[in-house]
């Protein structure tokens, strides 16, 4: 299973509203991501999971709290977004940490903040 | 701070012909490793190729080669006898441990 799943695919949601977003992988990877994607520009980087430990927070808005329950399953939760916050989100995975190992994405949750 | 550019936001190919994508990217390291990804419309993102930065031989992967020049930090992507299913967007990638940086990406058109 070479296969990073996310959901749910679309989420519309208000300004006030709770919502979170789930990845999950089975290849035993110990490194997650999370991307921000807005339309027709590259992925930036969010937050990064090492061993279901936060290792990097890209100076990202508290409104965005991420979650790492285990190694196969990392969510994000959305609370009070600005409707600047939408965009596609995508969720990656890599063996490790380490430099040399490639990351493997998964399709996205597009995200619509009324 | 490293820096990745892409100096072509669109490009366009005949099928079955070749196309080179240009990255350059800047940084102080010595030891990182340089991806290509491609994200096609609506679909996941993928790897196409890896190049280690100790490494002076140039990765191929089937239709796909980079050309790395080190000392010029360049590493320009070749795709040799296009098809149409590689109508994408390119990303170029840098990455060194978690920090990974991403170019703005080349829209690549394959014309039938």
């Amino acid at each position: 299973d070479t296969e990073v799943t996310q959901t749910p695919k679309h989420l519309v949601m208000g300004m006030t509203n709770k919502k979170s977003l789930k990845c999950e992988q089975h290849m035993g990877h110990r490194a997650m991501y999370w991307y921000k994607q807005k339309a027709k520009k590259p992925p930036e980087l969010m937050f990064v999971y090492s061993y279901e430990k936060l290792s990097i927070n890209e100076s990202v808005p508290s409104r965005f709290s991420p979650e790492c329950p285990n190694s196969s399953l990392l969510n994000l939760h959305l609370h009070a977004l600005q409707p600047e916050d939408s965009a596609l989100y995508l969720c990656a995975s890599s063996p490790t940490s380490g430099s040399a190992y490639e990351q493997y994405f998964g399709p996205g949750t597009r995200l619509t903040v009324t | 701070a490293q820096t990745v550019t892409q100096s072509q936001p669109e490009m366009s190919v005949q099928e079955a012909e070749t196309v080179t994508l240009s990255c350059t990217y800047d940084t102080s390291e010595s030891d990182y490793y340089l991806f290509w990804y491609k994200q096609p419309p609506s679909r996941q993102m993928i790897l196409v190729i890896r190049q280690e930065a100790y490494k002076q031989q140039n990765a191929t992967e089937n239709r796909f080669s980079v050309n790395f020049q080190k000392a010029a930090k360049s590493f320009s992507l070749k795709i040799s006898d296009s098809q149409l299913g590689d109508a994408a967007m390119y990303f170029c990638a840098y990455r060194r441990d978690d920090k990974i940086i991403f170019g703005k990406g080349t829209r690549l058109h394959i014309l039938p």
